[in-house]
């Protein structure tokens, strides 16, 4: 299994909270990775990083937004929640060199907001 | 555009059968890849086909790709209960390392 953890894994919160959701990967991968999933849905990418200070907008819009700090840091911030934000956030990371490369996954957070 | 389209969208087979699944795809690419989701987890990945080969093996796995058709199938032998998820396939999108992923198929295996 790969070393990459999200927390929490399962968040209730209401409308107009500000949320926080934390990836972090031990492996020291240049490149990391924001997707939404609906239930029995395909993955979109919504950000993407390809190294420290680094950060870029991915196919789906959000209204979160990315920092890359820290190599092994990527976290995701929604300003204000709102229900259309509830989904599955799944954190990913990869390996600098050459594009013929997997992509190793955290076990998500499933938010949900009331 | 989409990119991975799997089918079928649901298979459910006893224990012991093989499963197959298939995956097509629209624009050229450098490879395809295939990941399996266990409910509520992360995806894990099971093999990745670069554009050059037609065929590659891992385990109980064999995966093919024919560019020509822009399709690949993920062939899971001897299948048990313990491969019942869902199944991605996953295109690049040539010299980036960003990745398009289809809708999967659930693959349900019955003990």
């Amino acid at each position: 299994e790969a070393d990459i953890y999200q927390t929490p894994r399962y968040l209730v919160i209401g409308t107009g909270k500000k949320i926080t959701l934390e990836c972090s990967q031990t492996m020291g991968h240049d490149k990391m990775y924001w997707y939404q999933q609906d239930p029995g849905m395909e993955l979109h990418l919504i950000h993407y990083s390809y190294g420290v200070n680094s950060t870029e907008k991915g196919d789906l819009s959000s209204e979160s937004t990315v920092s890359r700090i820290r190599t092994e840091h990527f976290p995701l911030t929604l300003e204000s929640a709102r229900p259309s934000h509830t989904s599955q956030y799944l954190c990913a990371s990869s390996i600098g060199t050459g594009n013929n490369q997997p992509q190793h996954f955290g076990d998500g957070t499933r938010l949900s907001i009331l | 555009s989409q990119q991975g389209e799997e089918d079928p969208q649901a298979l459910s087979i006893q224990e012991g059968e093989n499963a197959t699944m298939n995956c097509s795809y629209k624009t050229s690419i450098n490879n395809l890849q295939w990941y399996r989701q266990n409910s509520g987890r992360g995806l894990v990945h099971l093999i990745l086909i670069r554009s050059n080969e037609r065929e590659k093996h891992s385990g109980r796995l064999r995966v093919t790709l024919d560019t020509s058709k822009k399709s690949s199938s993920l062939l899971i032998t001897a299948s048990r209960a313990a491969d019942t998820a869902s199944y991605f396939c996953a295109t690049d999108r040539g010299s980036n390392y960003k990745l398009t992923f289809g809708k999967g198929t659930l693959l349900t295996v019955n003990p």
